[in-house]
C-alpha cells in the first residue's frame, strides 16, 4: 500500500498569499496519478487537480499541481476567502487507493 | 445536472448488516468506474471500494475485504456497496464517486455524493 504523507497539517495564512501544500509518497506513484481535492466543512470533496498537474474542469488557474514520483505540490497563488478548506492528495495508480492525511488551509 | 445521491445508511448493531445504494443522473453511467469511499466525521478520506465500468474488475480496502461487496446495475443507473459483519470501526459518512474514465483506479474522481451515515453500534 502506498502511504501518502501530506504536510503541513494546518497552514495559517492570509487572503492574497501564496500556499504550498506537499504530499510525500511512500513509493513511486506510477504515471503520476495523483489527485488532489478541496474539502470545505458539510460538503463533498473537489477535484482540483489530476495526472499531478492537469487542472479539473472550472478550477480557478491559481491552482497548480506539481511534481513526480514520491513528492508533489499543491501550490495556490494568492488565497481567496473561498480558499480556506481542507486539501487532500491522493494516489489512484496503485491498489488499494489511498488518500494523504489532509491539509487545512486556515485564515491567520 | 450529473449527481450522485446515496441513501441507504442508518444504525446497525456489531455484526449486523447494510447495504447503500448511489443513483447517479445527468450522465451515462456505463461509461465510468465508481468507488465507495468514507469518512469519519472530522478525520480524513478513505478508499472503501472501487468498480470498473461493466463490473468485471473491482477493488477492496484491506480493511473491509471479505466483508464489503460492490457491484452495480447498468439498467437502473445505480451502485451498490453491501456491508456485512460491521464493526464499530466502519462508522463514517459513505460516499460514491465516479472516476473519470472506465476504470475505477488510473483516474481522479471528479464527482461526488454527499454520501449517507452508517453508525454501527450496540
Amino acid at each position: 500500500e502506498i502511504v501518502l504523507t501530506q504536510s503541513p497539517g494546518t497552514l495559517s495564512l492570509s487572503p492574497g498569499e501564496r500556499a504550498t501544500l506537499s504530499c510525500r509518497a511512500s513509493q513511486n506513484v506510477s504515471s503520476s496519478y495523483l489527485a488532489w481535492y478541496q474539502q470545505k466543512p458539510g460538503q463533498a470533496p473537489r477535484l482540483l487537480i489530476y495526472g499531478a498537474s492537469s487542472r479539473a474542469t472550472g478550477i480557478p488557474d491559481r491552482f497548480s499541481g506539481s511534481g513526480s514520483g514520491t513528492d508533489f505540490t499543491l501550490t495556490i497563488s494568492r488565497l481567496e476567502p473561498e480558499d480556506f478548506a481542507v486539501y487532500y492528495c491522493q494516489q489512484y495508480g496503485s491498489s488499494p487507493l489511498t488518500f494523504g492525511g489532509g491539509t487545512k488551509v486556515e485564515i491567520k | 445536472e450529473v449527481q450522485l445521491v446515496e441513501s441507504g445508511g442508518g444504525v446497525v448493531r456489531p455484526g449486523g448488516s447494510l447495504r447503500l445504494s448511489c443513483a447517479a443522473s445527468g450522465f451515462t453511467f456505463d461509461d465510468y468506474g465508481m468507488s465507495w469511499v468514507r469518512q469519519v466525521p472530522g478525520k480524513g478520506l478513505e478508499w472503501v471500494s472501487g468498480i470498473n465500468w461493466n463490473g468485471g474488475s473491482t477493488g477492496y480496502a484491506d480493511s473491509v475485504k471479505g466483508r464489503f461487496t460492490i457491484s452495480r446495475d447498468s439498467a437502473k443507473n445505480s451502485l451498490y456497496l453491501q456491508m456485512n459483519s460491521l464493526r464499530a470501526e466502519d462508522t463514517a459518512l459513505y460516499h460514491c464517486a465516479r472516476a473519470r474514465g472506465y476504470s475505477y483506479g488510473y483516474d481522479a474522481f471528479d464527482i461526488w455524493g454527499q454520501g449517507t451515515m452508517v453508525t454501527v453500534s450496540s
